[in-house]
């Protein structure tokens, strides 16, 4: 089974629909984070949470809002979809005692499609 | 975290080795150099890091400049599967709560293997 599952996968919505993405790992780490990628562009940081209390905005927080509901646990939603939100999206973790290393390990993705 | 630089596009024949560049230039003596990959659509993998002394790990061997401004990912014996974009990442580890995990992903490399 994987380490990080995203759900769903796919999803086409149209404009002004709420859309929640949800991320769900095994993993036993502490972070979770949320990024979106455009084609052709590089990841971009939406929010990232470093336990179940702390909720912090990246760099395009903007029409997004986040929840985390279980160390396990971190949704992502879109109260009101507009169309430059159609991206893929992707869940990351990592584990705050992993000192230098650091590494995150990422979902499979969201493909979200808004018209 | 510092700014990196990379070639946008490389080719390689299957079996040789796959050596890509990154520059640094603006590299702090508490940040790490880190190397993800993305295979068309996949979530980010993790591949090495290194802070001064060159790294080795199953998958690649990270050779760091001594003036740390630039560095070279290689993998030895580039496979079809390899194919992916490529991303060097420079950031530091201090664990602040304001966000010292935070990756952030430039355009990449586009290695093509071929035949």
């Amino acid at each position: 089974d994987a380490d990080v599952t995203q759900t769903p996968r796919n999803r086409i919505t149209k404009t002004g629909k709420r859309i929640m993405l949800e991320c769900s790992q095994t993993k036993g780490h502490d972070r979770m984070y949320w990024y979106r990628q455009d084609p052709g562009l590089g990841l971009r940081l939406i929010y990232y949470s470093f336990d179940v209390k702390d909720i912090n905005k990246g760099e395009i927080s903007d029409g997004y809002s986040v929840s985390r509901q279980a160390q396990a646990k971190f949704s992502l939603s879109l109260e009101s979809a507009i169309p430059n939100q159609t991206a893929l999206y992707f869940c990351a973790t990592s584990d705050s005692s992993g000192g230098a290393g650091n590494e995150q390990f990422f979902g499979p993705g969201t493909r979200l499609t808004v018209l | 975290d510092a700014k990196t630089t990379q070639p946008p596009s490389m080719d390689c024949a299957e079996g040789r080795a796959a050596n890509l560049p990154c520059n640094h230039s603006t590299i702090s003596g508490n940040e790490y150099v880190y190397w993800y990959r993305q295979i068309h659509s996949q979530g980010p993998q993790y591949i090495i890091h290194g802070l001064k002394n060159n790294e080795t790990n199953e998958m690649a061997s990270l050779i760091i400049t001594e003036d740390r401004k630039s560095s070279t990912l290689i993998l030895p014996h580039a496979t079809l599967r390899d194919t992916a974009v490529y991303y060097c990442i420079v950031r530091g580890t201090r664990l602040l709560t304001g966000g010292g995990n935070k990756l952030t992903f430039g355009t990449g490399t586009q290695l093509k293997v071929e035949l």
